[in-house]
């Protein structure tokens, strides 16, 4: 069966400061991946996606990055961390031969 | 890009009575729109979706409906419990080939009142 790890699950980091959030995927192979953020209050805010390793498409420009190094590894990244980006963020999969998408647990990110 | 509008953002009814949530999308070319649920600190997960070729779908007390010609889709839940008490989230996708985003709504937070 398929699973999503996404660590850390808690996050507490100055502002300045660098960002890496890990996400995998097993059980599958070319899975649709995506990013989302999730502030107080506000829907889930689509980030990142990546249908191939290498290929990510932005959705809203930010201050954030993505990588797909690897088949299934998404990594979201900022080099300088600013309040803004305090929130509760999402990794997801999909297979691209079905529809429902599957959400990690999530990592609640707290810039101080 | 697709733009995905939700309302309302904030429903609260009685124990046994029903909840709409209503949905606008703005691609005509979406052809996917799930529904999931995000209980307190925990992950969305999928609830009940529906595809373009079909106009109405019905899981015991959930429902949903879609107006292609509007754009628009609605949540219907029936007889509704204290345990549906979640945040909703619609979304629309184009789904097939290689194309892969998946838009979603705002949210709306459904209290159901004993």
């Amino acid at each position: 069966s398929q699973t999503i790890h996404q660590w850390p699950a808690t996050l507490v980091q100055p502002v300045g400061s660098p960002l890496s959030l890990e996400c995998t995927v097993e059980g599958t192979s070319n899975p649709n991946l995506y990013w989302y953020r999730q502030a107080a209050g506000r829907g889930l805010q689509l980030l990142f996606y990546s249908v191939g390793i290498g290929q990510i498409s932005s959705e809203v420009p930010q201050n954030l990055s993505a990588s797909r190094p690897q088949d299934r590894q998404f990594i979201l990244s900022s080099k300088k961390l600013l309040l803004s980006d305090s929130g509760f963020y999402l990794c997801a999969w999909r297979s691209t031969g079905r529809t429902e998408a599957f959400f990690g647990q999530g990592t609640r990110l707290t810039v101080v | 890009g697709e733009n995905v509008e939700q309302h309302p953002s904030t429903l609260s009814v009685q124990e046994g009575d029903s909840a709409v949530i209503k949905c606008t999308y703005s691609d005509s070319a979406s052809n996917y729109f799930p529904w999931y649920k995000q209980e307190l600190g925990k992950r969305p997960q999928l609830i009940i979706d529906i595809r373009s070729n079909v106009g109405e779908k019905k899981d015991q007390r959930i429902a949903v409906t879609l107006n292609k010609t509007a754009k628009h889709f609605s949540l219907h839940i029936t007889e509704t419990q204290p345990e549906d008490s979640a945040v909703y989230f619609c979304a629309a996708s184009i789904h097939g080939g290689s194309q892969g985003n998946l838009i979603f709504g705002k949210g709306t937070k459904l209290s159901v009142k004993p």
